[in-house]
């Protein structure tokens, strides 16, 4: 049984270009979590995502930030015109309803 | 809002030295509580879990247990060894049902450094 499963593990993006950013849940999980790690911080929630709704988007940034989860396919975590305090590490957990989350490796996002 | 709050770091232990992290928590309710793990360059493994005030998470010979009457959570091993060098982070969900869970606030993390 597959884990958490994000790619790519490193991306290089230049300023204002797009990045996308792609978790695969456990099998058997319909709930996706996307958090972000600044360096030298710990996680922070961003959006929590069923498949095509958006449950709780309370901590994506207002501007250039979107994610979704299509009804087939990966949950996709979208940033527009990135900027460089746009860098870290990207963090999708899935859970099947029960009290604990699996995480995946990451997506260390470098914007030069 | 939920809170969470861990002990300052870093922590530079040597081998099979005891290991306290402390870890209080604001909340309301009753939430479910974590330590995560976080070895260099991966993401976050879950190192146990209490879900209930009193309940004791344990794994790995890592324990801690639910307090409420002191809103904490604190990471105990007896005897650490140098490949328990990594970054632990303590969490909560709050127990609202289904669609909270996954939906953690974290600590800040801490650093431990154990040398042989």
């Amino acid at each position: 049984n597959a884990g958490v499963m994000q790619n790519p593990r490193h991306l290089v993006r230049r300023r204002g270009q797009e990045a996308r950013l792609r978790c695969s849940p456990m099998k058997g999980h319909s709930h996706v979590y996307w958090y972000r790690q600044l360096p030298e911080e710990g996680l922070k929630f961003m959006v929590y995502l069923q498949k095509e709704n958006i449950i709780d988007e309370s901590g994506m940034p207002k501007e250039r930030f979107s994610a979704e989860f299509p009804k087939e396919g990966p949950s996709i975590l979208r940033i527009q015109q990135v900027v460089r305090g746009d860098s870290a590490a990207y963090f999708c957990a899935s859970s099947g309803g029960t009290p604990e989350a699996f995480f995946g490796q990451g997506t260390r996002l470098t914007v030069v | 809002g939920d809170s969470v709050t861990q002990m300052e770091g870093p922590v530079t232990l040597s081998e099979e030295a005891f290991l306290t992290i402390n870890c209080t928590y604001t909340a309301t309710g009753y939430p479910s509580l974590f330590w995560y793990v976080q070895y260099p360059g991966e993401g976050l493994q879950l190192l146990l879990k209490a879900t209930k005030a009193d309940d004791k998470g344990s794994n790995k010979g890592f324990e801690a247990t639910y307090r409420k009457e002191t809103t904490s959570f604190h990471l105990e091993k007896g005897s650490v060894q140098v490949s328990d060098s990594a970054v632990y982070f303590c969490a909560l969900t709050p127990n609202a049902g289904g669609t909270s869970y996954g939906k953690l606030t974290f600590g800040q993390g801490t650093i431990l450094t154990v040398h042989p």
